[in-house]
């Protein structure tokens, strides 16, 4: 079955710390990997989207990094801001029947208190 | 601003009610997404169109049905509401229809409460 499993479930930091999020994947076959942030009750905004070949991809303050072989991600933020609070998603595509499924992790819920 | 426009944002109905959620994809883009978001869940995939034609369906249940129009938007109906459909519900599009590498954005979601 494909799933995509997110830890933790939640996390709180203070401001300026830096903070991994994890992603761990059963999906076949792969297409990409993406990460999105998502604010309470807005929409979900992409970060990074990773390919099979792609082991890192940065997006200013946001590195993620793909493990294809152990079929791990994770997702680095460094020097957290306030603005950093939100959900934050791992999605891998499946390309299959001529078409991409996107598989959705529940998120990891960060707090980034003062 | 991701371009994807959603209406209405929210929406509060009875149980029994019929409702329709309006989104209009971003300019150019063919490819159109609905989700539904219920309380702290992850998102799940609803049904996908493509220039107009239903392109892939996730867990969508038979009281809901979609379509995207020749101008594109695209609209979401849901039926015989039950308290349980009480959700976000996101669309989203994309450029073309194979998401190998292309980007999905999202709309802001339009919040719809069944008493």
């Amino acid at each position: 079955k494909n799933q995509v499993e997110q830890s933790p479930q939640s996390l709180i930091i203070l401001e300026g710390k830096n903070c991994t999020l994890q992603c761990n994947y059963t999906v076949s076959p792969f297409s990409n990997l993406r990460w999105y942030k998502q604010d309470t009750g807005r929409g979900p905004v992409s970060l990074t989207i990773m390919t099979f070949s792609e082991n890192t991809k940065s997006n200013g303050r946001y590195t993620a990094t793909l493990d294809a072989d152990t079929k791990q991600s994770s997702l680095h933020i460094t020097a957290s801001q306030l603005s950093d609070s939100a959900s934050y998603i791992c999605v891998v595509s499946s390309f299959s029947g001529g078409y991409n499924k996107l598989i959705f992790g529940a998120g990891t819920r960060l707090a980034v208190h003062p | 601003d991701s371009g994807v426009t959603q209406t209405p944002k929210h929406l509060i109905t009875a149980t029994g009610q019929r409702v329709t959620l309006r989104c209009s994809p971003r300019s150019g883009d063919l490819s159109v997404y609905w989700y539904q978001q219920s309380l702290d869940q992850g998102l799940q995939f609803l049904i996908q169109y493509y220039n107009g034609e239903e392109r892939a369906k996730g867990n969508i249940l038979e009281r809901f049905s979609a379509q995207q129009f020749p101008d594109l938007h695209s609209e979401l109906n849901l039926s015989s509401l039950e308290l349980g459909d009480s959700a976000l519900y996101f669309c989203a599009s994309s450029r073309t229809d194979r998401l190998s590498t292309g980007e999905l954005f999202f709309g802001e979601g339009s919040r719809l409460t069944v008493l």
